[in-house]
């Protein structure tokens, strides 16, 4: 069976600090693979997805970037953290291409920037 | 390009009470569309989905039709249990952005009172 992982749970960074959150994905091939971010108040906000290996969309312009450095592997990260970035990350993964697939989401990263 | 919008919350119910959350989507295409629910500090998880126009989805007593004259998805459920308060998330797929991209609207929190 599939299985995503996601860390790490809680995150306290500094203003200014870097930011590097992975999501890896088991039990499957060529998944498609997300970052959302869910801010207090504002739903949640599809970030960068990918269907690829070194293949991103970025959706919102911002302070954050994203890689994909292997078929099962996506990493969130920033240089210098604002305090904006603050919020629930969420990771997750679905099949490529296919009709009506549904997403399967990790159990998310609560980052605080103070 | 796509979106997702729905009703404001939060939704506050008795139990035992008749719940309808709206969402409607704007898409090219033929979508697909689903509901999601956040229960809370977890990750999301589908709910229930529908594929092609006139589709109803149901999980759990509760219940989605896709209506693609009136471009609505609104979820509905007879009698809510206090277990159900949640945060339930619309979305889509298959839009201009194709299969690959999911994207979800702001979120509905409900919450169900004994």
């Amino acid at each position: 069976s599939q299985t995503i992982h996601q860390w790490p749970a809680t995150l306290v960074q500094p203003v200014g600090s870097p930011l590097s959150l992975e999501c890896t994905v088991e039990g499957t091939s060529n998944p498609n693979l997300y970052w959302y971010r869910q801010a207090a108040g504002r739903g949640l906000q599809l970030l960068f997805y990918s269907v690829g290996i070194g293949q991103i969309s970025s959706e919102v312009p911002q302070n954050l970037s994203a890689s994909r450095p292997q078929d099962r592997q996506f990493i969130l990260s920033s240089k210098k953290l604002l305090l904006s970035d603050s919020g629930f990350y969420l990771c997750a993964w679905s099949v490529r291409g296919a009709r009506g697939t549904e997403a399967f989401f990790g159990q998310g990263t609560r980052l605080t920037v103070v | 390009g796509d979106s997702v919008t729905q009703m404001e919350g939060p939704v506050t119910l008795s139990e035992e009470a008749f719940l309808t959350i709206n969402c409607t989507y704007t898409a090219t295409g033929y979508p697909s569309l689903f509901w999601y629910v956040q229960y809370p500090g977890e990750g999301l998880q589908l709910l229930l989905k529908a594929t092609k126009a006139d589709d109803k989805g149901s999980n759990k007593g509760f219940e989605a039709t896709y209506r693609k004259e009136t471009t609505s998805f609104h979820l509905e459920k007879g009698s809510v249990q206090v277990s159900d308060s949640a945060v339930y998330f619309c979305a889509l797929s298959g839009g201009s952005g194709g299969y690959n991209k999911l994207i979800f609207g702001a979120g509905t929190r409900l919450a169900v009172h004994p």
